[in-house]
């Protein structure tokens, strides 16, 4: 156990629905990361908070991508009219400075 | 794009030997880092290393770095079989909110 943790741990759901993924990352931590990572890929980038600013989004996140990190704790991303290409896992991690960066369990997603 | 590339792709070792896993980046880093994700799982960090520093010990594994040939390796000495896993080697640089860039990873199985 990192100190990272997700919810839910597994999803399925029907292409089209909206879907929400939760991340409590370890308190002191103000920096937070999602990642997406396919079958025999390694975890791709998708945006970065600091605190409760988000400060960066990679061109992997659609317009149908939205993340939030209210009051700097948790944070959320949502996806919106799912496709069967958001079928992944999505990791949440989270640092301290420049410190060791530590991953939660992650949120399969599976999208039919 | 993904920066880092592990070399080799799978590695299959006997109980007890050691495994050698090597990462190649392209571009200036801050620091390396290297995980493990055993299938269906998130990922464990293993080891930072800072690009002021050219080798780190954490119990059997070794890590080391060579920024002129912008390439690091691990080793894990005396392997077990619960070190059978995916490894991944990630990078960040400055200017770039410290988010980790990742190559495809490194399937190892150690043979009881």
């Amino acid at each position: 156990d990192t100190g990272v943790s997700q919810d839910p741990r597994h999803k399925i759901t029907k292409r089209g629905q909206n879907v929400t993924f939760r991340c409590d990352p370890i308190s002191e931590h103000n920096r937070l990361y999602w990642y997406r990572q396919t079958l025999g890929q390694g975890p791709e980038f998708l945006t970065y908070f600091q605190n409760e600013a988000q400060l960066e989004k990679s061109r992997l996140l659609s317009d149908r991508f939205s993340a939030e990190r209210p009051k700097g704790s948790f944070s959320t991303l949502e996806i919106q009219r799912t496709e069967q290409g958001d079928s992944a896992m999505y990791l949440c991690a989270s640092r301290l400075g420049d410190n060791e960066q530590f991953f939660g369990p992650g949120t399969r997603l599976t999208v039919l | 794009s993904q920066q880092g590339e592990e070399d080799p792709q799978a590695l299959s070792i006997q109980e007890g030997e050691n495994a050698t896993m090597n990462c190649s980046y392209k571009t200036s880093i801050n620091n390396l880092q290297w995980y493990r994700q055993n299938s269906g799982r998130g990922l464990v960090h293993l080891i930072l290393i800072r690009s002021n520093e050219r080798e780190k010990h954490s119990g059997r594994l070794r890590v080391t770095l060579d920024t002129s040939k912008k390439s690091s390796s691990l080793l894990i000495t005396a392997s077990r079989a619960a070190d059978t896993a995916s490894y991944f080697c990630a990078t960040s640089w400055a200017g770039a909110n410290s988010k980790l860039t990742f190559g495809k990873g490194i399937t190892l199985s150690v043979r009881p």
